[in-house]
């Protein structure tokens, strides 16, 4: 059984800071997910990264891809209160579909105005 | 596109009842799942669907059926409610691609009593 493991579990920071979540697994993954689901709501999509090493952004947020893809990080640069939600991550395998997904239980980020 | 819609939003059911939880997706994704989430279990998948008439059980598929006769739909069943089924249920879609990428309902809060 493959495992994701994200770190913090909690995060609580001011407006303007600037933070990094991890998510991490013994295992090679094809493809990783990171969502963003707020209460109430279903998670959706960020970015999906698929080569060791690769770093994507979005606006504020910089995705990185571990260069054995077994890891991957996502940095926030000067965090604004509508960033506020749990972040998941997701291990995909290739050719897969939703029983090739592995989930970690998710980074609850609360940004304080 | 509405994407993936699911009804109800909210329910409260005894113990025993049954009930179908609805979803439907307008995005002509082949692939359907069913998840449910709970506090510090993160995401669990119940059942999936590659294509209309076949189905597979998740992780956590004991207590529910699912059927995938439209392309289109793909309730959830609930037989006999138990308090262990009380959650919030997520239907997702597929993207038929290599990487899974999951596109999310808004979610139905279910609570057993």
């Amino acid at each position: 059984t493959q495992l994701l493991e994200q770190s913090p579990q909690f995060l609580s920071i001011q407006e303007g800071e600037n933070l990094t979540v991890y998510c991490n697994s013994s295992s090679v993954f094809s493809s990783l997910q990171w969502y963003r689901q707020e209460p109430g709501e279903g998670p959706v999509l960020l970015v999906t990264v698929v080569t060791g090493g690769e770093v994507k952004k979005l606006k504020r947020l910089t995705f990185q891809f571990g260069d054995a893809r077994k890891d991957s990080s996502l940095h926030i640069t000067a965090a604004q209160t509508g960033d506020t939600g749990l972040y998941l991550c997701a291990g995909g395998e290739s050719g897969g579909g939703a029983d090739g997904l592995t989930f970690g239980k998710g980074t609850h980020l609360i940004i304080q105005p | 596109n509405a994407g993936v819609t699911q009804t109800p939003k909210f329910q409260v059911l005894k113990t025993g009842q049954s009930m179908t939880l609805q979803c439907a997706q307008d995005m002509n994704h082949e692939y359907m799942s069913w998840y449910r989430q709970d506090p510090g279990m993160g995401l669990r998948l119940i059942h999936y669907s590659v294509g209309a008439g076949i189905t597979d059980q998740g992780e956590v598929p004991n207590g529910y059926n699912v059927s995938r006769s439209t392309t289109e739909d793909f309730p959830l069943r609930l037989l006999s409610a138990a308090p262990s089924q009380t959650s919030v249920y997520f239907c997702a879609s597929t993207k038929t691609s290599a990487f899974n990428e999951q596109f999310f309902g808004p979610g139905t809060r279910l609570t057993v009593l």
